[in-house]
């Protein structure tokens, strides 16, 4: 069955610092991998996806995420963190046939933003 | 407007209760999901509905039963509450051509006493 996991429970970066967050799946095929972010008392939202091809992926909000299939990671990052990304974000990993899709959450990496 | 809303926000009850959270889309997709996030944030599928048949039933207690009355809305009942059915429950929706992409509703904090 597949699983992710995010190693860092809790992540405290400085505003204007770099980010890079941390996930690691397991699944037998090529997976479907995303990053969804949540802010405090409010539901999921999609950062970005990756399916196939190019392995550097963008989304929303100036995250970005790298494709490593040798290490069966997907870590998102970005360059310079804004008080506002202070948010619980969960990598998920897709399984499932057309019409039958299910997503596998990590347990998901809080992030605090320090002055 | 809200595209996923979820009623109510909030819900306290006692253990042995039914109670019911509702969920409405208005973004017009096919399939509907709900989703537990226990204490510790950890996020499980409980089921989806694709145009009101269901689709994924996660071992999920008979306690708990999905409706969907037209595939813009999905109501979550649960019978007998347990203090283990105390988290946050997630409604979802997507598109069929665009299914991975999840759209959340804010969330109903349920917490049986």
């Amino acid at each position: 069955a597949q699983s992710v996991t995010q190693p860092d429970i809790h992540i405290t970066v400085s505003e204007g610092a770099s980010l890079e967050l941390r996930c690691n799946y397991s699944y037998g095929a090529t997976p479907y991998l995303f990053w969804y972010v949540q802010s405090p008392g409010q539901g999921l939202q999609l950062l970005l996806k990756y399916f196939s091809g190019d392995t550097l992926v963008q989304g929303i909000k100036g995250f970005e995420a790298e494709f490593k299939r040798s290490q069966s990671s997907f870590n998102l990052r970005k360059p310079s963190v804004h008080w506002s990304d202070a948010a619980e974000y969960f990598c998920a990993v897709g399984d499932g046939n057309f019409g039958n899709e299910k997503l596998t959450f990590g347990t998901g990496t809080r992030l605090t933003i320090i002055p | 407007d809200t595209a996923v809303s979820q009623t109510p926000k909030y819900l306290v009850t006692q253990m042995g209760n039914d109670k019911s959270i509702k969920c409405e889309q208005n973004l017009g997709h096919d399939t509907m999901y709900w989703y537990k996030q226990d204490s510790k944030k950890f996020l499980k599928i409980m089921f989806s509905y694709n145009n009101k048949e269901l689709i994924i039933n996660e071992t999920v207690p008979n306690r708990f039963s999905p409706k969907s009355p037209d595939k813009a809305h999905l109501n979550l009942h649960i019978n007998s509450l347990e203090l283990g059915d105390s988290a946050v429950y997630f409604c979802a929706s997507s598109a069929w051509d665009t299914s991975w992409e999840l759209f959340f509703g804010e969330g109903s904090r349920l917490t049986v006493l």
